[in-house]
């Protein structure tokens, strides 16, 4: 999609290395997020940005961690990676907006990442 | 844990027919949003409803809240072959959607045959 990248599309790394996948906009969204897509359960939050240095967790950020020190790029790394890690990563960002006036997420094409 | 759950989890139609999907969640929203995914793509915003909304359009989408049975339905008028997609509705809950945070449910899969 225009405005965000996801980096690399498609990387088979072995159990116990570690990954760190990439995403990079040129849209200045304050907020970015990782998801991750596996069947049967839809797009789960791992984490995310509210701006440069500042993040937070999601609902699935076990064995996860991610940094931000641009703004336009949000970094997910795998310290050690194991099977059940095995997904599909999504990046998205928003428009910074009030409670009032949200809008939605304009999504990556994915990055599908294969651990053996 | 997923907030919504989509109905049907599959559907299948001729091109020229209406697709109706729905959602249902769980907790109080601000907003909910439906997204469309084609195969192997990232997701596409279609549509955003606010709490207070109940009925929006948007070409060829029609999407309805019902707050109370904490409910939508999205339906796509005289459906394409290009339509075939999986679709998603996803929430931002008023006591947990800081940042924007949107919760997807599980989505239906959506075939439109010529």
């Amino acid at each position: 999609d225009a405005g965000i990248t996801q980096s690399p599309r498609h990387k088979v790394t072995e159990t116990g290395t570690p990954v760190t996948l990439r995403c990079h906009q040129t849209e200045n969204h304050r907020y970015m997020y990782w998801y991750r897509q596996d069947p049967g359960h839809g797009l789960r939050l791992i984490h995310y940005s509210y701006g440069v240095k500042d993040t937070d967790k999601g609902e699935v950020s076990d064995g996860y961690s991610v940094s931000r020190s641009k703004t336009e790029d949000f970094l997910l790394t795998l310290e050690s990676a194991t099977s059940s890690q095995t997904s599909v990563y999504f990046c998205a960002i928003s428009d910074p907006a009030s409670r009032g006036s949200p809008n939605g997420y304009t999504f990556g094409s994915g990055t599908r990442l294969t651990v053996v | 844990s997923q907030q919504g759950e989509e109905d049907p989890q599959a559907l299948s139609i001729q091109e020229g027919e209406n697709a109706t999907m729905n959602c249902s969640y769980k907790t109080s929203i601000n907003n909910l949003q439906w997204y469309r995914q084609n195969s192997g793509r990232g997701l596409v915003h279609l549509i955003l409803i606010r709490s207070n909304e109940r009925e929006k359009h948007s070409g060829r989408l029609r999407v309805t809240l019902d707050t109370s049975k904490k409910s939508s339905s999205l339906l796509i008028t005289a459906s394409r072959a290009a339509d075939t997609a999986s679709y998603f509705c996803a929430t931002v809950d008023i006591l947990t959607g800081g940042g924007n945070k949107l919760t997807f449910g599980t989505g239906t899969q959506l075939k439109v045959e010529l």
